[in-house]
């Protein structure tokens, strides 16, 4: 089954303990991204890539980092979470020629830092 | 930088009526896609549908229908016959054909809700 693999769905920790948000997709697709969903403002982009070890920072990538070693892996990485970065995160992918109607969304991550 | 705006944070519709979410979004480009995303409670992304920006004919998909007037660079989604589990956040948006940038912008929601 195609899809997108994020773990975890949900996660409590404490200011400037470091974490990471797992994303794995198993169709072989170019195109991933960080999205962050929060009340009133929509998804705001994160991070996203468009390929292996292509990154490039979306509108709010401040206190986030990302990595692209793996074409099916883009892990978010927050090395000191502080409470501004308590949201609802999503990983997508797509196939690089159809971002927005090909996209894949994992089921999210609800993270809350204390 | 383009964006995105929908006014209307939250709608609510009588079951069986019409309802129309509205969305606006600025952009200098000529060639674009626009999308209609819904968003239940379970947090699942769902595509609703799209509209290519070189097409005047307005997308349609069953009971879903857009008014997309480039001119005024509007795209509003039209949902007939609404049914209850059309209740959801609906979020729409922008995908520039740009592949060196940011490429899908997303506007802020309405949470629509549908009354028995």
């Amino acid at each position: 089954e195609a899809q997108v693999t994020q773990n975890p769905r949900y996660l409590i920790t404490v200011t400037g303990k470091k974490l990471t948000v797992t994303c794995s997709q198993n169709m072989n697709h170019e195109y991933m991204s960080w999205y962050r969903q929060d009340p009133g403002l929509g998804l705001r982009q994160i991070y996203y890539s468009m390929n292996v070890e292509v990154t490039d920072k979306g509108d709010v990538p401040e206190g986030y980092k990302v990595s692209r070693k793996e074409k099916r892996n883009f892990p978010l990485i927050l090395e000191s979470p502080s409470p501004n970065q308590t949201s609802l995160y999503f990983c997508a992918s797509s196939p690089l020629d159809r971002v927005g109607e090909k996209l894949f969304f994992g089921s999210g991550t609800q993270l809350s830092v204390l | 930088a383009q964006t995105v705006t929908q006014s209307q944070p939250e709608m609510s519709v009588q079951e069986a009526e019409t309802v129309t979410l509205s969305c606006t979004y600025d952009t200098s480009e000529s060639d674009y896609y626009l999308f209609w995303y819904k968003q239940p409670p379970s947090r699942q992304m769902i595509l609703v549908i799209r509209q290519e920006a070189y097409k005047q004919q307005n997308a349609t998909e069953n009971r879903f229908s857009v008014n997309f007037q480039k001119a005024a660079k509007s795209f509003s989604l039209k949902i007939s016959d609404s049914q209850l589990g059309d209740a959801a956040m609906y979020f729409c948006a922008y995908r520039t054909n740009n592949n060196a940038g940011n490429m899908l912008t997303f506007g802020g929601g309405t949470r629509l809700m549908v009354k028995p």
